[in-house]
């Protein structure tokens, strides 16, 4: 079964918006961590922002935040004010902890984000 | 720049070949994974190395190996190779096994099989 599940293919934003990438997850484990990657076109995945099922609030780290609602388990990410170097591909993924033996990341199809000026 | 390295960038080779990708950590992790992206699986693990042992397999196939040394580098191994082995190929590092340790990814090695 899809551990992770992100609809949107792909999208357009227009600068200094913001934008709203979707993501869904499914797990029967109480303890777990969410993740969101970027990579660009370049190829690299560069790690952006971590929400644990634990967590009160909200992550954030500066342009990044992660709408995290448990009881729908979606934890969307946001990007505020998009900049052009934010047109990449963005991967929601999973780490479950609790009752899983390893702790690998399970990783959704990913978004590809364009940027327009 | 994550920390995490990874050898070669890019590697061209044909059916049936071996070769041997590298990762080095970032500085003080313990963990390394391994990950294939390809076009129609998307991004799969494929193992995971604690100190210096395997800890958990994911879906690696019987032609792949992989290994951890005392200096924690790491090596996946590609034997036998198919066209269908084409894909870019990942090594994150973590600071321990578990837990929600973020891994970090490094710049990955693109494999051609021709």
């Amino acid at each position: 079964a899809q551990k992770i599940t992100q609809t949107q293919p792909g999208m357009f934003v227009q600068e200094k918006e913001a934008v709203t990438l979707d993501c869904t997850y499914d797990t029967s484990d109480p303890s777990y961590g969410l993740f969101w990657y970027k990579q660009p076109s370049s190829g690299e995945m560069i790690f952006l922002i971590y929400q644990g099922s634990y967590d009160q609030q909200n992550a954030t780290e500066g342009r990044y935040s992660l709408n995290f609602q448990k009881a729908r388990k979606s934890a969307n990410l946001v990007i505020s004010a998009s900049q052009l170097g934010d047109s990449a591909m963005y991967f929601c993924a999973m780490r479950e902890v609790g009752r899983s033996n390893d702790y690998k990341l399970s990783f959704g199809a990913g978004t590809t984000v364009t940027v327009r000026a | 720049d994550s920390g995490v390295t990874q050898t070669p960038k890019h590697l061209i080779t044909a059916t049936g070949q071996r070769v041997t990708l590298r990762c080095s950590p970032r500085s003080g992790d313990l963990s390394v994974y391994w990950y294939q992206q390809s076009l129609d699986q998307g991004l799969q693990f494929l193992i995971q190395y604690y100190n210096g042992e395997e800890r958990a397999k994911g879906n690696i196939l019987e032609r792949f190996s992989a290994q951890q040394f005392p200096d924690l580098h790491s090596e996946l191994n590609l034997s036998s190779l198919e066209l269908g082995d084409s894909a870019l190929y990942f090594c994150a590092s973590s600071p321990t096994s578990g837990g929600v340790d973020t891994q970090y990814f490094g710049p990955g090695t693109r494999l051609t099989v021709l």
